[in-house]
């Protein structure tokens, strides 16, 4: 059955350092892959969106690359900041329904 | 509306009760969701509808869970015979095209607790 495994335990890492968080997939061909951003009591808020056929997208300090050969995706936060604490979800799909992983917990220590 | 908007934002049953969850997406969006989340736990895929398409029911759990959308715009999501393992958050989402073509934005969720 599908599968999209994100890691369970919280990464804690320090401000300023970069945090790197990964998502991996199986059963799968996705067509495209999301990152949201979730902070406690608020439903998930959208951050980058990649497609099969690109391999980088950045936004500020935001990177997701997207390896279909590995069947994982690494989202990275340069220059980590506490405001950057929150729960980051990737979630997939072919061309009809999104699914999520389960999501990791980031927490930035100053 | 300026996003999506759900309600109630909380709501406390009787077990046995039936509920009735709504959500307004936002204007245009043909691609309406719906997701469950228990306390630190990922979303689970409940059912997605698609404009005028078939909804996708095979995320919900049990026959006890119904969701419809009227005109292509406002859905509920109705579990008849609520048991207390059916608390959870459950979060609506919208998006402009189908699948994960473009974002979805997502309500704030309704709060369901069965006691």
């Amino acid at each position: 059955s599908q599968k999209i495994e994100q890691n369970s335990e919280a990464l804690n890492i320090q401000e300023g350092k970069t945090a790197t968080l990964t998502c991996n997939y199986t059963n799968y061909s996705p067509a495209y892959l999301q990152w949201y951003r979730q902070d406690p009591g608020r439903g998930p808020v959208f951050l980058l969106l990649i497609r099969e056929n690109e391999k980088e997208k950045r936004k500020e300090r935001l990177k997701v690359t997207f390896d279909t050969t590995l069947k994982q995706s690494l989202f990275h936060i340069t220059a980590s900041q506490p405001a950057d604490s929150a729960t980051y979800l990737c979630a997939l799909s072919n061309t009809d329904k999104l699914i999520f992983g389960t999501g990791t917990r980031l927490q930035v220590f100053p | 509306g300026a996003g999506v908007s759900q309600s109630p934002s909380n709501k406390v049953t009787e077990k046995g009760k039936d509920v009735e969850l709504r959500c307004d997406p936002i204007s245009g969006h043909t691609a309406l969701y719906w997701y469950r989340q228990s306390l630190g736990q990922g979303l689970e895929f409940l059912i997605y509808f698609q404009g005028n398409s078939a909804p996708d029911k095979s995320g919900l759990p049990s026959d006890r869970f119904s969701a419809e959308r009227t005109g292509g715009s406002v859905s509920t999501l109705t579990i008849q015979r609520t048991q207390q393992e059916d608390s959870a958050v459950y979060l609506c989402a919208s998006s402009q095209q189908q699948g994960a073509r473009t974002e979805a934005f997502f309500g704030q969720g309704t709060r369901l607790t069965v006691v």
